[in-house]
């Protein structure tokens, strides 16, 4: 069956550390991999994608993330978190075709502690 | 270049009511999705509609339906609304399926 897992249902790190988000998933097929952010009561930005080629990717807000095939893992990395990075981070992977379904994890809740 | 817009951003219903939220996609993407999100998980995938045609459905009932419009334009129908339907129902739209999706800000129904 196809799923995302994030396993860090809340994650807590200091103003200015290292942060790093974990993402397995299970998909028969070459998937097509996101990360979303959402902030309370909105909707989901996107902050990367990962389609082909390059398995380091880079996104927006200083966001990058590494596919890793062997692992089944698309992890999300920030070398230095600030305030504002506190939200709710979403998996997801979808086919790289036709119906364009999502199917998402069950988020990761970040606190910044200043 | 504006968005992904909901229409509305609140609603309250009752039980066995019907609802019909709205959707404008970024334009030039003729991909529109839909996802409910339930309080405290991630989206669940509805429908997905791509040149006006249903390309993709999820797993839940007869009781919502949706359509896309000539001008890419989408409508989620929920009849017969029941207290689990309240979350945060989200569009997402894209060039085309599959390339990434840009989600609007979502409509929160509250069924009581």
């Amino acid at each position: 069956a196809q799923s995302v897992t994030q396993p860090d249902i809340h994650i807590t790190v200091s103003e200015g550390a290292s942060l790093e988000l974990r993402c397995n998933y299970s998909y028969g097929a070459t998937p097509y991999l996101f990360w979303y952010v959402q902030s309370p009561g909105q909707g989901l930005q996107l902050l990367l994608k990962y389609f082909s080629g390059d398995t380091l990717v880079q996104g927006i807000k200083g966001f990058e993330a590494e596919f890793k095939r062997s692992q089944s893992s698309f992890n999300l990395r920030k070398p230095s978190v600030h305030w504002s990075d506190a939200a709710e981070y979403f998996c997801a992977v979808g086919p790289s075709s036709n119906t364009g379904k999502l199917i998402f994890g069950q988020g990761t809740t970040l606190q910044v502690k200043p | 270049d504006a968005g992904v817009t909901q229409s509305p951003t609140h609603l309250i219903k009752t039980r066995g009511q019907h609802v019909t939220l709205r959707c404008s996609p970024i334009s030039g993407h003729k991909s529109v999705s839909w996802y409910q999100q339930v309080l405290g998980q991630g989206p669940q995938f509805i429908f997905q509609y791509y040149e006006k045609e249903e390309r993709g459905r999820g797993n839940f009932p007869d009781r919502f339906s949706a359509r896309q419009f000539p001008n890419y334009s989408s409508e989620l129908n929920v009849n017969a609304l029941l207290l689990g339907d309240s979350a945060l129902y989200l569009c997402a739209s894209s060039l085309e399926p599959g390339q990434g999706a840009f989600f609007g800000q979502g409509t929160r129904l509250t069924v009581v």
